[in-house]
């Protein structure tokens, strides 16, 4: 299977700060990389696909750029409703559908 | 509005059984790809497997770690998902939620479509427990 590390695990930012967050694959996947926001006790919210394409309705603050085995997800300016745990996941192949592990972006 | 609204949940021991539904409405879920994906309690997504479309055959694919205990089907005439757990573990506790396969966003192979994953159940508790 490919692994998918993300880092880091948390972060602690302000309303109004640019956030990057980082995914890394242990092999190459092209630009076959997923990224969604989930909220406690909700389902998770596709946000970006294909590396750096916006999921439809999702606010233009969101970006997602790389391929190959470096990825990330960057919110231009945080707002309240940001705040969420936020994971990338590989669909490069069926030989297993990876997720990273997460990585949660608290109020500072 | 597309809605997917599991069911089927609850405490069972190590060793049992426990059938999930998934209701579909909003979309054609005939044509649809579906997959199962798990949460256990404060860890993160995990992908359990997929059944493709009857038009496409219809076919399974299952993550290792549940491959030979669980089964994935559907029945279009009610427009339902299933995922029959069998030999349930303790590590099998987690969140289970039915979500659509976004074949617009992923890729097609020759043999296979890989994808992200568009729209998602609440989702529903499974303990495993003595």
């Amino acid at each position: 299977d490919i692994q998918m590390t993300q880092s880091p695990s948390t972060l602690s930012a302000s309303v109004g700060d640019r956030v990057t967050i980082t995914c890394r694959a242990s092999q190459s996947i092209s630009s076959w990389l997923a990224w969604y926001q989930q909220k406690p006790g909700k389902a998770p919210k596709l946000l970006i696909y294909k590396a750096s394409s916006l999921e439809s309705g999702v606010p233009s603050r969101f970006s997602g750029s790389g391929s190959g085995t470096e990825f990330t997800l960057t919110i231009s300016s945080l707002q309240p409703d940001d705040f969420a745990t936020y994971y990338c996941q590989q669909y490069n192949s069926y030989s297993g559908l990876t997720f990273g592990g997460g990585t949660k972006v608290e109020i500072k | 509005e597309v809605q997917l609204v599991e069911s089927g949940g609850g405490l069972v021991k190590p060793g049992g059984s426990l059938r999930l539904s998934c209701a579909a409405s909003g979309f054609t879920f005939s044509n649809a790809w579906m997959s199962w994906v798990r949460q256990a309690p404060g860890k993160g997504l995990e992908w359990v497997g997929r059944i493709k479309s009857k038009t496409d055959g219809g076919t399974t694919d299952y993550a290792a770690p549940v491959k030979g205990r669980f089964t994935i089907s559907r029945d279009d005439s009610k427009n339902t998902l299933y995922l029959q757990m069998n030999s349930l573990k303790t590590e099998d506790t987690a969140v289970y939620y039915c979500t659509t396969d976004a074949i617009p966003r992923g890729y097609c192979s020759s043999t296979s479509c890989y994808t992200p994953f568009d729209y998602w159940g609440q989702g529903t508790l499974v303990t495993v427990s003595s």
